[in-house]
């Protein structure tokens, strides 16, 4: 299985920029999404296909790379960006996430 | 609108099968395959299969194999997953997740399993 290893919980101050990274144990191409998930949430949607944002996603989320090495970033962080963000890659099957890292606001 | 309506939570036996829905309504039902993720109180998200309700073919996770059955009835537009031989291993919520073009973007809101005597 593809396993994918996220950065892990990040503390920031409102205003700042946040990069969290995601390393891919075998290359997924750029077949990398991003996900939000809030307490008691399903997931949404933020950035598909690596740096694609989705529909209605402000323009402060951002995502890049290729390959194995994958970077999501929210600038500037908001209150009300506290989450837990997920990777997830469906180059190869089984498709799988990361272990996700939480979002905490100073 | 696109929704995913999930059937309610569910208090299961050790040992016994549950069978939760997913309702979806907003598009064509036939043209998107249907995914199931599992996530564990506390931790991540875990994908469990899917189904192309078109041609009523599923693909699991190898994990999953034995554990998750997956249908999709197109007459009510309703995706479901079977869950047998439950152990507390399987309390936890369950997603369905509508596939498009490579990414999960719609996702019911989730059913809890909760498997306890």
């Amino acid at each position: 299985d593809t396993v994918l290893t996220q950065s892990p919980a990040l503390a920031v101050s409102p205003g700042e920029r946040v990069t969290i990274s995601c390393r891919a144990s075998e290359s997924v191409s750029t077949l990398m999404h991003w996900y939000q998930q809030k307490p008691g949430q399903q997931p949404k949607l933020l950035i598909y296909k690596a740096s694609n944002l989705a529909s209605g996603v402000p323009a402060r989320f951002s995502g890049s790379g290729s390959g194995t090495d994958f970077t999501f970033t929210i600038d500037p962080v908001e209150a009300d960006d506290i989450a837990t963000y997920y990777c997830h890659q469906s180059w190869n099957s089984p498709l799988t996430f990361g272990s996700g890292t939480k979002l905490e606001i100073k | 609108e696109v929704k995913l309506q999930q059937s309610g939570d569910e208090l299961v036996r050790p040992g016994a099968s549950v069978k939760i829905s997913c309702k979806a309504s907003g598009y064509t039902f036939t043209s998107y395959s249907m995914h199931w993720v599992k996530q564990r109180p506390g931790q991540g998200l875990e994908w469990i299969g899917a189904i192309i309700p078109i041609i009523d073919t599923t693909e699991y996770n190898q994990k999953f194999k034995g554990k998750a059955t997956l249908t999709a009835d197109k007459s009510s537009n309703t995706a479901n997953m079977e869950l047998s031989r439950l152990t507390s291993e399987d309390s936890a919520v369950y997603y369905c997740a509508r596939h498009g073009t490579g990414i999960f973007d719609y996702w019911g809101q989730g059913v809890m399993v909760t498997v306890s005597s």
